[in-house]
């Protein structure tokens, strides 16, 4: 099992211009979410998917970001137009069906860092 | 919404010493509270998790006990090991899918 898959794993890129990242959750996961991790906010969720349908957005910090998850493999965040307060490490997690798990245990991919000049 | 404490911030530990990092939380609806393991360059790895229906678990050298009428909850690492080193961080969940994390604890483990 590959685990969650993110790229790029390194983004540096201008003020203003777009960034999108990219998440492969795990085989058979049907919940994926997309996180962001500062030193000032800590861990915080910016959307939630379950069966490639957003269930809570509420994290997400304004219009300039969006998520797409067009089918149970591939998701994506984009953010349009970046600036220098988007840099961050986003983590993309996966998580199994309720019926088949126990728990809530999220699987976290190694992340994306994200820099923005 | 939930809000987790987290302390300390930074521990450091003598190796094979115990190490021990403790977590309020503010909803008394959540009923699962995970721990979660981040060494540097990787994504937070689950350690292992508790619900509220039990006050004590084990796995090998880590435990977590949780008091509900505290509202507080505490990971325990015994004979700390040089690969302890990472950032731990507690978490609190309604049993849905949203986990509110605390901010973090810094363990060091001086070899």
């Amino acid at each position: 099992d590959a685990g969650v898959i993110q790229s790029p794993r390194h983004e540096v890129t201008e003020m203003g211009q777009e960034v999108t990242l990219r998440c492969k959750p795990i085989s058979g996961h049907n919940s994926l979410f997309w996180y962001r991790q500062t030193m000032m906010r800590g861990l915080e969720l910016l959307i939630y998917f379950n069966n490639n349908v957003p269930i809570d957005d509420s994290g997400m910090p304004e219009d300039r970001f969006s998520a797409k998850m067009p089918n149970a493999s591939f998701s994506t965040l984009k953010i349009q137009p970046s600036e220098p307060r988007d840099s961050a490490v986003y983590f993309c997690a996966s998580s199994l069906p309720r019926f088949l798990a126990h728990d809530n245990e999220q699987f976290f991919g190694p992340g994306t860092r994200l820099t923005v000049l | 919404g939930e809000n987790v404490e987290q302390h300390p911030s930074t521990l450091s530990v003598q190796e094979g010493d115990s190490a021990v990092i403790k977590c309020t939380y503010s909803d008394s609806a959540s009923n699962y509270f995970p721990w979660y393991k981040q060494e540097l360059g990787k994504g937070p790895q689950l350690i292992i998790d508790i619900r509220s229906n039990v006050g004590e678990k084990k796995d090998q050298r880590i435990a977590v006990t949780l008091n509900k009428t505290a509202k507080h909850f505490s990971l325990h690492i015994t004979e700390t090991q040089p690969e302890d080193s990472a950032v731990y961080f507690c978490a609190a969940s309604p049993w849905d899918y949203k986990l509110s994390f605390g901010a973090g604890t810094t363990v060091t483990v001086r070899a």
